[in-house]
């Protein structure tokens, strides 16, 4: 069974500009939630979407968005992008939405450097 | 405000010693607790689910407990092995429809 994959896996942007980061969850999947991770703040949440609807929302600014499609995919945007925006995007899949406290499965992470 | 901690922040060990890491969180009323570990640039790999009606998990050299009165979690690794050189983070959940929070993680060296 193939993992958890995210596209694209580095991606160099300037500030200003926006960005989209897709992550495919593993077959069957329906929860996708995306993580961002930093060397000062560690990992954080950003939101966590289930059959399309965004179910939680971490505490980031308006300029971080994202979606999930009817094939259980998602999306993840940020525009207006800031220096600070930097760090590894890392997006896991699940079964339900943490009914039955299943384990979540990470994908590889996309790496992105904002100059 | 409800935070997870994970001390000490590296550890450096030498092969074949049994070790244990530890997790701390604030609030005890937890869902579940999950510990992860992460090779450096790669996303993360589950370890062990524990929940909250759970003290403790095993997989093979690894065994997780769980005391919620205290609001700890510990990660015990039985004979040390190079291989198991990684940061290892303990993530808590607070209900079934929460986010999860991570701790800040423990990077763990195994001396050859």
């Amino acid at each position: 069974k193939a993992g958890v994959t995210q596209t694209p896996r580095y991606l160099i942007k300037t500030r200003g500009q926006q960005v989209t980061l897709s992550c495919s969850p593993i077959s069957g999947h329906r929860s996708v939630s995306w993580y961002q991770q930093t060397p000062g703040q560690g990992l954080q949440f950003l939101f966590e979407y289930f059959s399309e609807t965004q179910r939680n929302k971490g505490n980031f600014p308006g300029r971080f968005s994202g979606r999930q499609f009817s094939n259980s995919r998602s999306e993840m945007n940020v525009s207006t992008l800031e220096l600070g925006d930097s760090a590894l995007y890392l997006c896991a899949s699940g079964r339900t939405s943490g009914r039955l406290g299943e384990t979540q499965y990470f994908g590889p992470g996309t790496r992105l450097l904002v100059l | 405000k409800q935070e997870v901690t994970q001390i000490p922040a590296a550890l450096s060990v030498p092969e074949g010693e049994n070790l244990v890491l530890n997790c701390s969180f604030t609030d005890s009323a937890i869902y579940n607790l999950q510990w992860f570990r992460q090779d450096p640039g790669k996303g993360l790999t589950s370890l062990l689910l524990i929940q909250s009606s759970q003290r403790e998990q095993t997989s093979g050299r690894l065994n997780a407990s769980l005391d919620k009165s205290s609001g700890r979690s510990t990660l015990y690794i039985a004979a040390s092995q190079p291989g198991d050189s990684a940061t290892y983070l303990c993530a808590v959940r607070y209900s079934s429809a929460s986010k999860i929070i991570f701790g800040s993680g423990t990077r763990l060296s195994i001396r050859p």
